[in-house]
């Protein structure tokens, strides 16, 4: 079965610029997540998505990011505009369910802001 | 809130060595607990998990016991190879709608 993937693998942007990256889960998994890894750091969640319905959003820096999954399936995370901090891995996850809690990841977008 | 400490890397061994990557944990409840492994290059991949206390998980060689007394799910593994190399993280799952909690990292390297 495909994993997940993610699209762009790497990107470099000025501070200030709007950046999006793009998340397909593996086919029939409802959750979706998004985690972000700061070098050095383990990931840390963003957002996490039932279907196309917000489970939880209190990490997501609301101010400059937004995230959405319309349809259920794809899903797309942007930041407008970018600050230097926001320098990171960008991964996205999907498992079948809440309730089931193995989680796949995809190889991550790479955001360099300068 | 739920938090991971995992012991600071890089941890640098011979190949054929054993291994140990301490991991604790502080959770409400009874968490799941998670090892995963991310080779260069390449999206993290499950290692292992265990969802209650004294299970054990195991593949390729690893293996990790889930300490509710010791909150711990120490990584082992008894003859590393060069293929080994990459940065393992332990994680949590408390079970609600917050995703893993993740240790920073411990940085494997294997030398033949």
């Amino acid at each position: 079965e495909a994993g997940v993937a993610q699209s762009p693998r790497y990107k470099i942007i000025e501070k200030r610029q709007s950046v999006a990256f793009w998340c397909n889960p593996i086919s029939g998994h409802a959750t979706l997540y998004w985690y972000q890894q700061i070098l050095g750091q383990g990931p840390k969640l963003l957002i996490q998505f039932q279907n196309n319905g917000v489970v939880d959003d209190s990490q997501l820096p609301k101010d400059r990011f937004s995230a959405e999954r319309l349809k259920g399936v794809d899903s797309t995370l942007k930041i407008q505009p970018a600050k230097l901090e926001d320098s990171a891995v960008y991964l996205c996850a999907s498992s079948l369910d809440r309730a089931i809690d193995e989680q796949y990841f995809g190889p991550g977008t790479r955001l360099t802001v300068t | 809130g739920d938090s991971v400490t995992q012991m600071e890397g890089p941890v640098t061994l011979s190949e054929e060595a054993f291994l140990t990557i301490n991991c604790t944990y502080t959770a409400t409840g009874y968490p799941s607990l998670f090892w995963y492994v991310q080779y260069p290059g390449e999206g993290l991949q499950l290692l292992l998990k265990a969802t209650k206390a004294d299970d054990k998980g195991s593949n390729k060689g690893f293996e990790a016991t889930y300490r509710k007394e010791t909150t711990s799910f120490h990584l082992e593994k008894g003859s590393v190879q060069v293929s080994d190399s990459a940065v393992y993280f332990c994680a949590l799952y408390g079970g609600g709608a917050d995703g893993l909690t993740f240790g920073k990292g411990t940085h494997l390297i294997i030398q033949p």
